[in-house]
């Protein structure tokens, strides 16, 4: 299994409330993703790195805050929670990006409630 | 946007049956990949096929793609209990400044024992 690790793994919130999913490699991979896992959506990427303080929005971006300090940390921040953003959410590595993106790396998922 | 749409949402058969999913998308790709996710866990790759490629298999599955027809299916012969999860296609697609994988909202398959 691919090294990344996720934590919390579970948490719940209240409305309003900042919160931080954090995402660790140690695969040394450059580019990182988080995605949000909705039923009857398929993945929509919320942001992506492609190196140490390089990050760029997704399609659903609005409400998310990355950073990335290190190669092998990825933090999502929800600055202020909504009921909206209650969804689990997935971290990914990948060794290629762009026109050759190839395999992904999935961590096993943050599960998120904002009340 | 949904690139890739899977068809069909649902999907039980008996152990010993094979299965087949479909993916459909809308624009050209360069690759497009398979994964499957158990119930509660992260997506794992099954699969990526080029888009110059037809077929490609691996173990129990088999991978077609017609581009002509923007279109995808996975097959899974022999299927077993444990074959039970979710799978989905990512297609990838050229943003604004980007390529990004986009994926289907999956096929859930239950392998009845």
């Amino acid at each position: 299994d691919a090294g990344i690790t996720q934590s919390p793994r579970h948490k719940v919130t209240e409305t309003g409330t900042p919160v931080t999913l954090r995402c660790h490699q140690t695969e040394n991979h450059r580019y990182m993703y988080w995605y949000r896992q909705d039923p009857g959506h398929g993945l929509r990427l919320i942001h992506y790195s492609y190196g140490v303080k390089d990050t760029d929005k997704g399609e659903v971006s609005d409400g998310y805050s990355v950073s990335r300090s290190k190669t092998e940390d990825f933090l999502l921040t929800l600055e202020s929670a909504t009921s909206s953003q209650t969804s689990v959410y997935f971290c990914a590595i990948s060794l290629l990006a762009g026109e050759n993106t190839g395999e992904l790396f999935f961590g096993e998922g943050s599960r998120l409630t904002v009340l | 946007s949904q690139q890739g749409e899977e068809d069909p949402q649902a999907l039980s058969i008996q152990e010993g049956e094979n299965a087949t999913m479909n993916c459909s998308y809308k624009t050209s790709i360069n690759n497009l990949q398979w994964y499957r996710q158990n119930s509660g866990r992260g997506l794992v790759h099954l699969i990526l096929i080029r888009s110059n490629e037809r077929e490609k298999h691996s173990g129990r599955l088999r991978v077609t793609l017609d581009t002509s027809k923007k279109s995808s299916s996975l097959l899974i012969t022999a299927s077993r209990a444990a074959d039970t999860a979710s799978y989905f296609c990512a297609t990838d697609a050229k943003t604004q400044s980007n390529y990004q994988l986009i994926w289907g909202a999956g096929t859930k398959l239950i392998i009845k024992p």
